[in-house]
């Protein structure tokens, strides 16, 4: 079935590490992609997406992603985390021709030790 | 800034009830869906909705659901007869374009806080 694959449910880091949570899609055809980050008690939030050009995307915070279409993937990094990064990130897809319509990922607990 | 609210956040009921979970989008955005996160998987899509009428739905959206917009700020989700298994999070969106459409700057989806539903 189509999906939205994230590898990591729970990721625990020191303060200054680097970070990479990887996100897979099994769409075929042009896909927009999406990070979004659930803060503990806050809303769910762009970090940053990918509709066309440079697969390599900044957003938000530090944050960046690159889209890498061979490999059907678009990894979130951030080269020095913090510990008000503690969060939930969802990787998301809009499929082919459904721009009306995000498809999540499961979704990655970050817990970064101060 | 501008956020997308909902009422209320923590929603009872029996089985077989009725429910209405509110939302009030953002006040310029004219595309709204509904997601859900049943505790410990992923948000789901729901259902998207334009100009007064639903653009996509989910195999989730079943007959039981319906949504409206029956006045110029409020987005609603009505769940007919509520069923154990739709304990979940509820969260409304709303954004200016669809995820393509318009300047990268309109077509973020803006999510609200969400209403824990919790069916008895």
């Amino acid at each position: 079935a189509q999906s939205v694959s994230q590898h990591n449910h729970h990721v625990i880091l020191s303060e200054a590490a680097s970070l990479e949570l990887g996100c897979n899609y099994s769409y075929g055809g042009t896909v927009n992609l999406f990070w979004y980050v659930q803060y503990p008690g806050q809303h769910l939030q762009l970090l940053l997406k990918y509709f066309s050009g440079d697969p390599l995307v900044k957003g938000i915070k530090g944050f960046e992603a690159e889209f890498i279409k061979s490999k059907f993937s678009f990894n979130l990094r951030k080269p020095s985390v913090q510990w008000s990064d503690t969060a939930e990130y969802f990787c998301a897809v809009s499929p082919p021709n459904r721009d009306d319509k995000i498809i999540f990922g499961k979704g990655t607990r970050l817990h970064i030790l101060p | 800034e501008p956020e997308v609210t909902q009422t209320p956040s923590h929603q009872v009921t029996q089985m077989g009830q009725e429910v209405i979970l509110r939302c009030v989008p953002i006040s310029n955005h004219l595309y709204f869906y509904w997601y859900r996160q049943i505790l410990g998987q992923k948000v789901e899509f729901l259902v998207s909705f334009y100009n007064n009428e639903i653009s996509e739905k989910s195999e989730i959206f079943d007959d039981q659901f319906s949504v409206e917009r029956p006045d110029g700020s409020n987005f609603t989700l009505k769940i007919r007869s509520t069923k154990l298994e739709d304990s979940a999070m509820y969260f409304c969106a709303s954004s200016e374009a669809w995820a393509s459409g318009g300047t990268q700057s309109t077509d973020t989806q803006y999510f609200g806080p969400g209403t824990r539903l919790t069916v008895l």
